[in-house]
């Protein structure tokens, strides 16, 4: 069966530079959701879509925007990268309506090295 | 506001000994509970959920949890561990019909031991 997609399942960049992390979620599912992960800690929760509309923010920093895209797929930006930011970047995609089993299905995340 | 509370950080057991693996939540109304483990390196793979109906759900690797509304508790157990559950463990929780975002614990790292 089809999983979710994260690109690129890792990535390294200078502090002050940029990275774009893209998510594509199952086939049919339209709700996705991002959440960053840090050496040794538990799963953060940033910033979720719903049909492309924003459906709540968490702790997400100004420096970083996120979108979700007509065929679902979402990408979260990330500027001015600080050190801190080095972290396990998740992407989890559902079916919001229908049968809703209220699993999240997540991807492999992306491992993002600030340098 | 709703929270998850993983007491242990790291939970040592020899193999082919019992486990649990304790986890509380702190909600307003009801809520979804989950487990989920991520091996080393890895995403985070789904064990099991409680949803509504029994309170004892199972995985198909021999874990269970049990759902206790009075105690706001969904344990994790195993009666006996193998070398390959070693993982963190982490339990979460969902508001269901809100924006379903997921709540995690701090995670527990079972280490089995030979």
């Amino acid at each position: 069966a089809a999983g979710v997609i994260q690109s690129p399942r890792h990535l390294i960049k200078e502090k002050r530079e940029t990275a774009t992390l893209k998510c594509y979620p199952i086939p049919r599912h339209d709700t996705v959701y991002w959440y960053q992960q840090g050496p040794g800690q538990d799963p953060q929760f940033l910033i979720s879509f719903y049909e492309k509309m924003q459906s709540d923010k968490g702790s997400i920093p100004d420096r970083f925007s996120a979108q979700q895209f007509s065929d679902y797929h979402s990408e979260l930006n990330m500027s001015s990268l600080e050190l801190g930011d080095s972290a396990l970047y998740f992407c989890a995609s559902r079916q919001a309506g229908g049968m809703n089993t209220g699993e999240l299905f997540f991807g492999e995340g992306s491992r993002l090295t600030v340098l | 506001a709703q929270s998850v509370t993983q007491l242990d950080s790291q939970v040592p057991v020899f193999e082919e000994a019992p486990v649990e693996l304790r986890c509380n939540y702190s909600s307003s109304v009801s809520v979804y509970l989950f487990w989920y483990v991520q091996y080393p390196n890895q995403g985070l793979q789904l064990l099991l959920k409680y949803l509504s109906g029994s309170t004892l759900v199972e995985s198909i690797n021999g874990f269970e949890a049990e759902f206790n509304k009075s105690q706001t508790s969904f344990h994790l157990r195993k009666p006996s561990v193998h070398i390959s559950d070693t993982a963190e463990y982490f339990c979460a929780a969902m508001i269901p019909g809100a924006t379903n975002k997921l709540i995690f614990g701090t995670g527990t790292l079972l280490a089995v031991q030979p």
